[in-house]
């Protein structure tokens, strides 16, 4: 069975300091794998995806995220923080060819100070 | 460049009215969802589609309904609309489920149910 599990519902940084959002999943597959960004109001954004290519990922706005087998997760990372950057974060798991089986996370909020 | 288009962006409902939440796209997508998400949870797929006049329940379906009688169109049907439905409604479409294939999101409905 396949899960996936943000470990912070919430993380708060200063702007131009370091973003991590964590994200393990379980699957007896190689899964694709995702992130995706809701601002307020708004739907969800494609961050970037794992495909079994890279296991570094380069996505949009300077976010990037590295696929790790052994450790079975995907961590969403950011140099350097912009105000921009607050919003509802998800993390997602999507099996091939079974449209129901695609897992969200629950979510991390990023904050952002001053 | 619409994408995905969902209306209306804003209801309220009395308990025991029906309404129809609308979903279109114009990418020719074959698979269509609509997802709920209440506070501070993930997504919970309520139905699906992978082509028109096919569709399936989703991890959620109970008081829902829906029909795919055109590629673009993927409305949502509450016939008796009960509090536990005070939610934000999402459709995403996407070309298939499959190896990196993501999903595409309207701007939601929020309904509440009073």
């Amino acid at each position: 069975a396949q899960s996936v599990t943000q470990l912070d519902s919430h993380v708060s940084v200063s702007e131009g300091t370091p973003v991590l959002l964590r994200c393990n999943y379980s699957s007896s597959y190689s899964p694709s794998l995702f992130w995706y960004v809701q601002h307020p109001n708004k739907g969800l954004q494609l961050l970037l995806k794992y495909t079994s290519a890279a296991t570094l990922v380069k996505g949009i706005n300077g976010f990037e995220a590295e696929f790790k087998k052994s450790e079975t997760s995907f961590h969403l990372t950011k140099p350097s923080a912009h105000m921009s950057d607050a919003a509802e974060y998800f993390c997602v798991v999507t099996p091939y060819s079974s449209a129901s089986k695609i897992i969200f996370g629950s979510g991390t909020r990023l904050s952002i100070r001053p | 460049n619409a994408g995905v288009t969902q209306t209306p962006k804003f209801r309220i409902l009395k308990i025991g009215q029906s309404m129809t939440l609308q979903c279109t796209q114009d990418m020719n997508h074959n698979y269509m969802y609509w997802y709920r998400q209440d506070p501070g949870m993930g997504l919970k797929l309520i139905y699906y589609s992978v082509g028109a006049g096919i569709t399936d329940k989703g991890e959620v379906p109970n008081g829902y309904n829906v029909s795919r009688s055109t590629t673009e169109d993927f409305p949502l049907r509450l016939e008796l609309a009960a509090p536990s439905q005070t939610s934000v409604y999402f459709c995403a479409s996407s070309t298939m489920t499959g190896e990196g294939q993501p999903q595409h999101f309207g701007d939601g409905t929020r309904l509440s149910i009073l």
